[in-house]
């Protein structure tokens, strides 16, 4: 069974200072695990991907996330924010080769990421 | 190459018809999976069709069903329509099915009155 909790349901932030979005998840197997943003009245885009291959995993549009499965956690950041980041953010879990949940992704309840002047 | 396409956009019904909604894969997906995304539920997984089979199935009632063509595009039906499923219906296309990247459509926003 696969699960994802994101720790806040809004963030608000300055232009210009950094952005967190915490989420923590749980996987039976070695998870494949995403964050996604949606900007209102618009489907959702691929920021990142972590696949294991690193464990600091660089997106788009300067973000970046850290797994630590220590902590089974799967934080997202950007050192400086801007304007146009204002959307909501999802951290997912998806389906893993060798396991059933074909085609299945898990989301969180998302993050509402507000930027300030 | 072009992105997942969705149609209609935008739909409105009345409780008790039925609706299709149509959803075309990146060139070269075969996995097509579909979501429902409400201010309640968040986003919810509908069910994944790969080279024209279910191959998973989310926890909704019978009236959702799908359907995938040899193309790879892919069909949802919700008959019997309910207030409930109101909601924002978004497909999404991978090149196989099991830990792949899915690429996300605009969706299909449908109001059910």
């Amino acid at each position: 069974a696969q699960s994802v909790t994101q720790l806040d349901s809004h963030v608000s932030v300055s232009e210009g200072t950094p952005v967190l979005l915490r989420c923590n998840y749980s996987s039976s197997y070695s998870p494949s695990l995403f964050w996604y943003v949606q900007h209102p009245n618009k489907g959702l885009q691929l920021l990142l991907k972590y696949t294991s291959a690193a464990t600091l995993v660089k997106g788009i549009n300067g973000f970046e996330a850290e797994f630590k499965k220590s902590e089974t956690s799967f934080h997202l950041t950007k050192p400086s924010a801007h304007m146009s980041d204002a959307a909501e953010y999802f951290c997912v879990v998806g389906a893993n080769a060798g396991g059933t949940s074909y085609g299945k992704l898990t989301f969180g309840q998302g993050t509402i990421l507000t930027v300030h002047p | 190459k072009a992105g997942v396409t969705q149609t209609p956009r935008y739909l409105i019904k009345t409780r008790g018809q039925q609706v299709t909604l149509s959803c075309s894969p990146i060139s070269g997906h075969r996995s097509v999976s579909w979501y429902q995304q409400t201010p309640g539920q968040g986003l919810q997984f509908l069910f994944e069709y790969f080279s024209e089979t279910q191959r998973n199935k989310g926890n909704f009632p019978g009236r959702f069903s799908g359907r995938q063509f040899s193309n790879s595009r892919s069909e949802m039906n919700v008959s019997t329509l309910e207030l409930g499923d109101s909601a924002l219906y978004l497909c999404a296309s991978s090149h196989k099915s099991g830990g792949e990247t899915q690429y996300f459509g605009p969706g299909t926003r449908l109001l059910v009155l």
